[in-house]
């Protein structure tokens, strides 16, 4: 049974520190978004990945956030420095996106961050 | 501005009866996807349908039926013999292209609780 996996599921860290999370694609996808939830802002996009490139981080704070998708099998978020605000569940989402075919995404469970 | 609006924050009803939640989509493009994801209380996003901007047929899955109408630019989704498990928070989203990129853009989500 395929499914997008994501390390570590949950996280507590330090105002100040490095966070990096970590997705695993369904094999064969070619598309990669990255998600943030929160009860204020509901689901956010952060970054879209396509063929391992990145097409769009706009959703992303650029000062602290990046994103990178160093082999198909894996996608990273990384936060540094880590601050109380960005407190939320990150999910990562996998597709195959097939000509014009906007992709069906599904989801990973999500890392539980949490900064204090 | 393309956006989902789930004008429902809440709805609860009673096992067995039907329940509809509403979206409804503001989008300029003509070509667009629609979407309902399921997020039950263990956290995950669970990929329920996904429909194309030229096809309006309704569809029909188990106790599931969507009603798809492009004149009052609505997606909505029903639930017939709602169940104690249908027990979730429901987002409705659109996908459209931009620059190159796909966006997802997700509703704030209808909380359904259904008690026995």
């Amino acid at each position: 049974d395929a499914r997008v996996t994501q390390t570590p599921r949950h996280k507590v860290t330090e105002m100040g520190q490095e966070v990096t999370m970590r997705c695993q694609p369904i094999l064969g996808h070619n598309t990669v978004f990255w998600y943030r939830q929160t009860m204020m802002q509901g689901l956010e996009l952060l970054a879209y990945f396509r063929n391992r490139a990145p097409l769009d981080d706009s959703g992303m704070p650029k000062d602290r956030f990046s994103a990178e998708m160093p082999d198909a099998t894996l996608a990273t978020l990384k936060i540094q420095p880590s601050e109380p605000r960005d407190s939320a569940v990150y999910f990562c989402a996998s597709g195959k996106r097939q000509g014009s075919l906007n992709t069906e995404a599904f989801f990973g469970q999500g890392t539980r961050l949490t900064v204090v | 501005a393309q956006k989902v609006t789930q004008a429902q924050t809440e709805i609860s009803v009673v096992e067995k009866e039907d329940v509809t939640l509403d979206c409804v989509y503001e989008t300029r493009d003509t070509t667009y996807y629609l979407f309902w994801y399921k997020q039950p209380p263990s956290g995950e996003l669970v990929f329920l349908i996904r429909r194309n901007s030229f096809d309006e047929q309704n569809e029909i899955s188990g106790r599931y039926s969507w009603n798809f109408q492009k004149s009052t630019s609505s997606f909505n989704f029903t639930i017939t013999a709602s169940q104690v498990v249908d027990s979730a928070v429901y987002f409705c989203a659109l996908s459209f292209t931009q620059g190159g990129s796909e966006k997802l853009v997700f509703g704030k989500g209808t909380k359904l609780t259904v008690n026995p």
